[in-house]
């Protein structure tokens, strides 16, 4: 199974910053996923972060607000821009393992905006 | 339109009592069927991956059945520590997965 690490776990936010979540995995990953999740809510896929191009975009997701790097297949990086309180979530990386058989998430980052 | 629908959204167990969780699916092409076990704070814990009606997988108290409509978590004899919220996803075209709601198990000794 991959292992997933991201930074930070948590971080509390003036409203109009940016922060940028890292996501790091303990081994070569096609294909990497952004997904938010929202207090007391499922998780909803922001963007698929494609390796050498740019990431593709989920209704309701756009790049100025979420943009993503992939750098290459073990990293990745989100920055949620411009907050604002409604983007107080949890944001979660997740990869897909070999053969589409298992996908794992890392612990998730804790966003809270003020 | 891909969806899936979990049900009960929450669920009360007395240790020992076993029952199931309901996750129903429409999508074009099923690529499979995953279960997440998520505690709060955590990241969702991978449990199961389903492919074809039919098949079954268990693990431990846990046991994933999957039909072409439909997908069963039974739960034997629950134990407090299996108190967490269980999530059920389906995985169509490009990898992505998309989540049911979720249900929200409490097992009390």
């Amino acid at each position: 199974s991959a292992v997933i690490s991201q930074k930070p776990s948590r971080d509390i936010c003036q409203r109009g910053t940016s922060l940028t979540i890292q996501c790091q995995v303990d081994s070569q990953v096609t294909m990497m996923f952004w997904y938010r999740q929202q207090p007391g809510q499922s998780l909803t896929l922001i963007a698929t972060a494609n390796q050498g191009s740019e990431a593709t975009y989920e209704s309701g997701f756009v790049i100025d607000k979420f943009p993503i790097s992939r750098p290459n297949l073990t990293f990745s990086t989100l920055t949620v821009s411009n907050m604002s309180p409604e983007d107080s979530s949890i944001y979660l990386c997740s990869v897909v393992g070999g053969l589409n058989t298992e996908a794992f998430f890392g612990q998730g980052t804790r966003l809270t905006v003020v | 339109e891909d969806q899936v629908t979990q049900s009960p959204e929450a669920l009360r167990l007395q240790e020992g009592e076993s029952s199931s969780l309901n996750c129903s699916y429409t999508v074009s092409g099923l690529r499979g069927l995953f279960w997440y076990r998520q505690d709060p704070g955590k990241g969702p814990e991978f449990l199961f991956t389903l492919y074809s009606a039919g098949e079954e997988k268990e693990k431990e108290r846990l046991k994933a059945t999957l039909t072409k409509k439909e997908s069963f978590l039974h739960i034997t004899a629950p134990k407090p520590e299996d108190s967490a919220t269980y999530l059920c996803a389906v995985q169509a075209g490009g990898g992505k997965l998309i989540f049911g709601q979720g249900t929200e198990l409490s097992v009390k000794p």
